[in-house]
């Protein structure tokens, strides 16, 4: 079993709709969550971290967290082309600090 | 500018070669990670420095890789007879420890190794 799943996509959504990315993650224990967007060939970019159960705010960002299904999402509200990247989960384990990532998820905004 | 940096940005090197990369973390952190990425995949973990202290390496990481960080501040990466499976972008991050939070990693822009 992965750390972490993520759907590798392609997710496509238009220009000003919501893009959902999804991640679940197997250690009941984990403590931190992040997202990371990635451009083609470049390196990853922190865009969203939460540590406590429910809904993070950040700009056009939401960042949810359900300990209790090992759950994690992203929302991308006011979805822009820009927004085309691969969106990378991450999770922090209780033991150690070593960080699991995901597969990453594919989002196209189409004009 | 004050974010994490890595050298060389590119490294072309013929099988069986040694190669070594540098990374600069951002100043006032002190834990720096090593992590590996090939197409299609997340990173995946490497290696984590506290300070000049490697805490953790990944059971998975070949002895043919070593990494260092002297004094605490910037870091080097040795891979030593490199084979064709290495080749993969290299990515440092780094971290400031704190209280409960406070871990949030920033990536410098990653050593993309070919090997020939």
């Amino acid at each position: 079993q992965k750390e972490v799943e993520q759907n590798s996509g392609p997710l496509s959504v238009p220009e000003g709709a919501i893009a959902s990315l999804n991640c679940t993650y197997s250690d009941r224990g984990s403590q931190s969550f992040f997202w990371y967007r990635q451009y083609s060939g470049k390196s990853p970019e922190l865009i969203m971290f939460i540590y406590s159960n429910g809904d993070k705010e950040d700009g056009r960002f939401t960042a949810q967290l359900n300990k209790a299904s090992q759950y994690v999402s992203l929302l991308i509200r006011d979805s822009q082309p820009s927004d085309s990247a691969t969106y990378l989960c991450a999770v922090n384990k209780a033991t150690g600090n070593q960080f699991y990532f995901g597969t990453g998820t594919s989002l196209t905004v189409i004009p | 500018d004050t974010g994490v940096s890595q050298d060389p940005r590119h490294k072309i090197t013929k099988r069986g070669q040694n190669v070594t990369f540098r990374c600069d973390p951002i100043s006032e952190h002190n834990r720096l990670y090593w992590y590996r990425q090939t197409l299609g995949q997340g990173p995946e973990f490497l290696t984590y420095f506290q300070n000049e202290a490697q805490l953790e390496k990944s059971r998975l990481l070949s002895d043919r890789f070593s990494a260092e960080r002297p004094k605490g501040s910037f870091s080097t990466l040795e891979i030593q007879r490199t084979e064709q499976g290495d080749s993969a972008m290299y990515l440092c991050a780094s971290s400031q420890s704190g209280e409960r939070g406070g871990n949030e990693q920033f990536f410098g822009p990653g050593t993309r190794l070919t090997v020939l």
